[in-house]
């Protein structure tokens, strides 16, 4: 079975840092990885996705993240906070075959400060 | 636009009730899902369907039923034996249950008890 592990629950930076939020996911099959945003009282929104190809991915409002086999993790990074990054961020991690079980880390909340 | 409505937005059970919670998807999406959100504790599957008239449970689906009846529709209800349904309920939607596909989600309901 596959798993997520989202290292800190609570990132702060100030506006214009470098942003970094930390997955690390389990599986024993070469997994498909996800991450989304959540917005108070919203639903969740894909930024970005690996699937297969290229290890480095670009998603949406700047975000991208590494697919890194060897250190089995998947961190999103950007490199200037802004303000309205402010929300949660969830990691999530599927396999192939016949699970078609999508399952999510915990979230980060990311807050920036002016 | 294309998306995935559900309704209400807020919903209020009394004891000893069943409540439905509203899922429509226009995307032509073939699968679609349930989650349910706690503080803390990431998303967790409650029920997933890939096709019209089949469904699977998910890892949390006591005291939950779901029906899929038309393609763009999948209704949660939330029964009686859930003892703890005060949460925020998330319906997603995938164009097929493969793994790779990323889901698509509505803005949620967020169920409390009076």
């Amino acid at each position: 079975a596959q798993s997520v592990t989202q290292l800190g629950s609570h990132v702060s930076v100030s506006e214009g840092a470098l942003v970094l939020l930390r997955c690390n996911y389990s599986s024993s099959v070469p997994p498909y990885l996800f991450w989304y945003v959540q917005y108070p009282n919203q639903g969740l929104q894909l930024l970005l996705k690996y699937t297969t190809g290229a290890t480095l991915v670009k998603g949406i409002n700047g975000f991208e993240a590494e697919f890194k086999k060897s250190e089995t993790s998947f961190h999103l990074t950007k490199p200037s906070a802004h303000m309205s990054d402010a929300a949660e961020y969830f990691c999530a991690v599927s396999v192939g075959g016949s699970n078609y079980k999508l399952t999510f880390g915990k979230g980060t909340l990311l807050t920036v400060n002016p | 636009d294309g998306g995935i409505t559900q309704s209400p937005k807020y919903l209020f059970r009394k004891e000893g009730q069943n409540v439905t919670l509203s899922c429509e998807q226009n995307l032509n999406h073939d699968a679609m899902y349930w989650y349910r959100q706690d503080p803390g504790q990431g998303l967790r599957l409650i029920y997933y369907s890939q096709i019209v008239n089949d469904f699977q449970k998910g890892d949390i689906a006591e005291g939950y039923s779901v029906s899929r009846e038309k393609k763009e529709s999948f209704p949660l209800t939330v029964t009686s034996a859930q003892k703890n349904p005060t949460a925020f309920y998330l319906c997603a939607s995938s164009i097929s249950g493969a793994s790779n596909q990323p889901q698509h989600f509505g803005d949620g309901t967020r169920l409390s008890i009076l």
